[in-house]
């Protein structure tokens, strides 16, 4: 059971690169999420996926598009990077847990973006 | 709007000792989740400790444990015999329910280090 997984770890684009950013979670949760962490900071929510097949804005969306492919697998996508979105970028999911609801995320073990 | 103010960039303690990290947060919502999170040097974001608002009881985890106060929007976690191991960013969150909304808020973390 791995969880929340996300590829690449680590990536280096020149401005006005494109890139996707990967997400699976095995968990059968049905809701997903995309946050970036910059330095100094808390994270902060880019979009989410309440359940297949919707997906909302969140704090800071401008510059990414996101796509929930099914149940397991929510990608985060850069059009044309900016030196501004170097930061380092987490998925997350929540959902039902055996027998208990909860609402509590876990997250994956985070992608380091840098734009040059 | 919620936010949410870790008011201590950095704290340390001696390993053994008991440390008292502090969260305050503002809203308007009467139902809701508290958490604190740990990201050790592995930029892996752990769930420490959730509490719902709607209970009194302060949540416990092991060494764990929560100072709940509703009405003075206080949140505080209590690390008791502190180990090596729990030196980390913490980061206080909260979010409003229904959770599957993704509006999780996050403070702006607390450095901890914990001195043999």
């Amino acid at each position: 059971n791995a969880g929340v997984t996300q590829t690449p770890k680590f990536q280096v684009l020149k401005t006005g690169q494109s890139m996707t950013l990967q997400c699976a979670q095995d968990m059968n949760h049905n809701s997903m999420y995309w946050y970036r962490q910059d330095p100094g900071m808390g994270l902060r929510l880019i979009y989410y996926s309440a359940s297949e097949g919707t997906t909302d804005k969140g704090e800071v969306p401008n510059g990414y598009n996101v796509s929930r492919l099914n149940k397991r697998e929510f990608s985060l996508r850069l059009e044309s990077a900016a030196p501004s979105q170097t930061s380092v970028y987490f998925c997350a999911s929540s959902g039902q847990l055996g027998r208990r609801s909860t609402d509590t995320q876990y997250f994956g073990p985070g992608t380091r973006l840098t734009v040059l | 709007a919620q936010t949410v103010t870790q008011s201590q960039p950095e704290m340390s303690v001696q390993e053994a000792e008991t440390v008292t990290l502090s969260c305050t947060y503002d809203t308007s919502e009467s139902n809701y989740y508290l958490f604190w999170y740990k990201q050790p040097p592995s930029r892996q974001m752990i769930l420490v400790i959730r509490q719902e608002a709607y209970k009194q009881q302060n949540a416990t985890e092991n060494r764990f444990s929560v100072n709940f106060q509703k009405a003075a929007k206080s949140f505080s976690l209590k690390i008791s015999d502190s180990q090596l191991g729990d030196t980390a960013m913490y980061f206080c969150a909260f979010m409003k329910v229904p959770g599957n909304t993704g509006k999780l808020i996050f403070g702006q973390g607390t450095t901890l280090q914990v001195k043999p």
